[in-house]
């Protein structure tokens, strides 16, 4: 079984700051993990995704996160946020045998102020 | 069209009501999936269909009934709903349920309100 816990269901920042959205997993087997993004009245977007591969994941839109087994995190970061960064993000988990099988977090949204 | 498409976009039913939610996915892929998202709860995995057969059903109501015709289509058949049923349901498609290939790609959602 896979469970996700998002730290802080509102993160504000300024703009032109740093982004940093926390993402803790469970996971009884080798996992995936995701990050989404939904904006306003969307359906949710893939940022970025770690497979097991490198564990630092480049995303789009400039967006990043690092998979830290021992810590059993996923955390997102972005060096400078931009308004249009504005939305709320999901972390999720799957097992690697059910890889599109996601367990989601509640979400965090990020507010970006000018 | 490209991508996953839901519709209707908004639907509002009562409780005695019957309807439908479609899901048409324009990509070529084998994997259907539908997830709720409501207010205070983290998004949920409904149900999985894989090259038409349903692979998961994660304890839902039968009040909900879902068909898979064909891997492009996926409808969610609803009838006698509660009001905490009111949520955001949004469909999703993937090459594959396992991961192999590309990832789950999402419609825009239907929002449901039952009155």
């Amino acid at each position: 079984a896979q469970s996700v816990t998002q730290l802080g269901s509102h993160v504000s920042v300024s703009e032109g700051a740093l982004v940093l959205l926390r993402c803790n997993y469970s996971s009884s087997v080798p996992p995936y993990l995701f990050w989404y993004v939904q904006y306003p009245n969307q359906g949710l977007q893939l940022l970025l995704k770690y497979t097991s591969a490198a564990t630092l994941v480049k995303g789009i839109n400039g967006f990043e996160a690092e998979f830290k087994k021992s810590e059993t995190s996923f955390h997102l970061t972005k060096p400078s946020a931009h308004m249009s960064d504005a939305a709320e993000y999901f972390c999720a988990v799957s097992a690697q045998n059910a890889g599109n099988m996601l367990t989601f977090g509640g979400g965090t949204r990020l507010m970006v102020k000018p | 069209e490209t991508g996953v498409t839901q519709t209707p976009r908004h639907l509002v039913m009562g409780m005695t009501n019957k309807k439908s939610l479609k899901c048409e996915q324009h990509l070529g892929h084998n994997a259907m999936y539908w997830y709720k998202q409501s207010a205070k709860k983290p998004l949920e995995l409904m149900f999985v269909y894989n090259f038409k057969e349903q692979t998961e059903n994660n304890s839902v109501p039968s009040r909900f009934s879902p068909e898979c015709p064909n891997s492009s289509h996926l409808f969610l058949h609803l009838h006698t709903l509660q009001p905490e049923d009111s949520a955001l349901y949004l469909c999703a498609s993937s090459q594959d349920w396992r991961g192999r290939g590309t990832e789950a790609f999402f419609g825009q959602g239907t929002r449901l309100t039952v009155v």
